[in-house]
């Protein structure tokens, strides 16, 4: 099974800021790798897919890059409707799909 | 609209059974594999199960293996997970949620997800 590491745990950055979040793969993933938002008390939602495509209705300050085993989700410009937890996840060898442990963005 | 609307969870005894539901709406049910995800409380996603739009493929995570059975029927477009042996460490929030592509053979994402509902495995 791979093992998804997302880093750091808790990220704090100011409105208007860049913020980067990371994830490794424990093996190649090609680019299937997907990232979801999940803000409190509600269900994920996709954000970018393929590592790097943006879902339909993402705005544009949140990107991603990366292949292989190192990921990175980047927002451009933070706002505070970005506060939330962000999951990595694969899917190039599904079953299982494996999510990293979440990354928590709080707004300083 | 995609909509997935779950249904089902409660509070249950350890060792006792549960069924949940997964209406779908929106789309062609039968084209797309399907999933169950759960979050335990304050803890992170975790892929329970899978299904192949036909139904003539499942798949199970090794933590619920032998005691969670997934189904769907096609006629009513309904995902269910059946839950026996249910213990403590089953309390989650459970996620249905649809793959993105039709082609099974291909990677794809979870494109939607549902609202979820919480199950409870307490004394």
């Amino acid at each position: 099974e791979i093992v998804m590491t997302q880093s750091p745990a808790t990220l704090s950055v100011s409105p208007g800021e860049r913020a980067t979040l990371s994830c490794r793969a424990s093996q190649s993933v090609s680019s299937s790798l997907a990232w979801y938002q999940q803000k409190p008390g509600q269900a994920p939602r996709v954000l970018i897919y393929g590592a790097s495509t943006r879902a339909t209705g993402i705005p544009a300050r949140f990107s991603g890059s990366g292949s292989g085993t190192e990921f990175t989700l980047t927002i451009s410009s933070l706002q505070s409707e970005d506060l939330a937890v962000y999951y990595c996840q694969q899917y190039n060898n599904w079953p299982p799909y494996t999510f990293g442990q979440g990354t928590k963005l709080e707004i300083k | 609209e995609v909509q997935l609307l779950e249904s089902g969870g409660g509070l249950v005894q350890p060792g006792g059974s549960l069924r949940l539901s997964c209406a779908a709406s929106g789309f062609t049910f039968s084209s797309y594999a399907m999933s169950w995800v759960r979050q335990a409380p304050g803890k992170g996603l975790e892929w329970v199960s899978g299904i192949s739009g036909s139904g003539g493929s499942t798949y199970y995570a090794d933590s619920v293996k032998g005691r969670f059975t997934i189904s769907r029927d096609n006629s009513k477009n309904t995902l269910y997970l059946e839950m026996n042996s249910l213990r403590a460490e089953d309390t989650a929030v459970y996620y249905c949620a649809k793959r993105s592509a039709r082609i099974e053979l291909v990677p794809a994402a979870i494109d939607y997800w549902g609202q979820g509902t919480l199950v409870t495995v307490s004394s």
